[in-house]
């Protein structure tokens, strides 16, 4: 149980492009979901909390604008980095939590890479 | 601030050793601490501590809590070359809004 798929793996675009990242709890309702961001050799940084039906809670620094989130259903949230720049390149994790009680189980992640 | 801190940073061992990665942490209103292992994806859940001084085991891994001291350890014991992976420490708080802040890792190498 608890399974998180992340969609898509792996992206290459070029600079200027929107792309879409979706997050989906397979088997269990995911009232909140949580995106974070790595770069090579670090540790994972909290990006944004995404509520069911509400608008996200982004972290200091990280930029609406640029990273919308929508969690339009218990299952699913999306991720659009709007006109990604090569600077944008890096591995984002959703991660997902059903009941109070539950860990946070995390995606596959997708890599993005901006040329 | 919240702050959550690994140790070592990196291991090397021997297939068969037994290791301990340790995670001390400063949150407000602690609420859980999570071990997760990170291999080339995301990372997978290992352990869930919410209570003091209860032991949590599954197969040769095992981990405590000790809300005394705010530190976490975590036991692999025969260790195997499988074993090689990030091990990360995360703690909640129930501030936090169910967010994680996570330790920088301890990047573990088991050689055969």
């Amino acid at each position: 149980g608890a399974v998180v798929s992340q969609h898509p793996s792996w992206v290459i675009c070029k600079s200027g492009t929107s792309v879409k990242i979706e997050c989906r709890s397979l088997d269990f309702q995911a009232t909140t979901m949580f995106w974070y961001r790595q770069f090579p050799k670090q540790s994972l940084m909290l990006m944004a909390t995404s509520n069911e039906g509400s608008k996200a809670t982004y972290e200091q620094g990280v930029e609406k604008d640029k990273f919308l989130i929508n969690h339009a259903s218990l299952t699913l949230s999306t991720l659009t980095v709007t006109s990604a720049h090569p600077e944008d390149s890096s591995f984002y994790i959703c991660s997902a939590r059903g009941r109070e009680s539950q860990p946070q189980h995390f995606g596959d992640g997708t890599r993005l890479s901006i040329l | 601030e919240d702050k959550v801190v690994q140790s070592p940073l990196s291991l090397v061992v021997h297939e068969g050793d037994t290791v301990t990665l340790n995670c001390s942490y400063e949150v407000t209103n602690f609420r859980s601490l999570l071990w997760y292992k990170q291999e080339k994806k995301a990372p997978t859940f290992l352990f869930m501590l919410t209570s003091s001084g209860i032991e949590k085991k599954s197969g040769r891994l095992s981990s405590i809590l000790d809300k005394k001291e705010l530190s976490s350890i975590l036991n692999i014991t025969a260790t195997q070359t499988g074993d090689s992976a990030i091990y990360l420490c995360a703690v909640e708080g129930l501030d936090s809004g169910y967010a994680l802040n996570f330790g920088k890792g301890t990047s573990l190498l088991v050689t055969p």
